[in-house]
């Protein structure tokens, strides 16, 4: 089965850096693109980045284009995302998720990142 | 602000049938491209429960649907059930963004 486990979330001053892993495993890694998405506390989902299945291809939301950048090692099953320039405002519970046609088909538990001083 | 628009509330007792709307636009969901729903419960991670506009995963019960026509699209839930208390929403691709966009959400309440 499907199982995607993301890591490397904690507690960042501003202006820091910080990189998430996503570790996958069940199915072909390296025949599907993925995404992040995040959630701020009480708040919606937002669309975050994703990559496409050879590493090369990427696109990002506007709010992180510049500061994060997605990546992915298929000879070990990981996607990341490092993220610079942290605010304030990307606080929130990071989610890696698989991508079939489009739709996000299998996400993991996530993972938190607290941006504060 | 979303560019996908849900109502922020709906609700109904067990049994009824409730209807999520999620409005978009030209560049969007009237562009053609596929509208698809989640399903959030409390403190978990979202589910998806419809892709390609009206298509269910294996396990999702018949109970939701999901339907599209023009800028818009709808989740439909029959036969309410305690257990559909959560938050729902709506995803397609933006081509004037060049990104994937979400709706803002809509938590569903059985009374």
């Amino acid at each position: 089965q499907v199982h995607l486990v993301e890591s490397g979330g904690g507690v960042v001053q501003p202006g820091r850096s910080l990189r998430l892993s996503c570790a996958a495993s069940g199915f072909n890694f390296g025949t599907f693109g993925m995404h992040w998405v995040r959630q701020a506390p009480g708040k919606g989902l937002e669309w975050v980045a994703v990559i496409w299945y050879d590493g090369i291809n990427k696109d990002y939301a506007r709010s992180v284009k510049g500061r994060f950048i997605i990546s992915r090692d298929n000879s070990k099953n990981t996607l990341y995302l490092q993220m610079n320039s942290l605010r304030a405002e990307d606080t929130g519970v990071y989610y890696c998720a698989r991508d079939k046609e489009q739709a996000l088909d299998f996400w993991g538990q996530g993972t938190l990142v607290t941006v504060s001083s | 602000q979303s560019v996908l628009t849900q109502p922020p509330s709906v609700s109904g007792a067990p049994g009824q049938r409730v209807i999520i709307a999620c409005t978009g636009s030209s560049s969007n969901i009237g562009a053609g491209y596929d509208v698809h729903w989640y399903q959030q419960l409390p403190g978990t991670a979202p589910k998806l429960l419809i892709y390609g506009d009206v298509n269910r995963p294996s396990g999702v019960p018949d109970r939701f649907s999901g339907s599209k026509s023009g800028t818009s699209a709808s989740l439909a839930i029959t036969g309410l059930q305690a257990e559909d208390e959560a938050d729902y929403y709506c995803q397609s691709y933006d081509s004037g963004l060049s990104a994937y966009v979400f709706g803002s959400g809509t938590k569903v309440t059985v009374l």
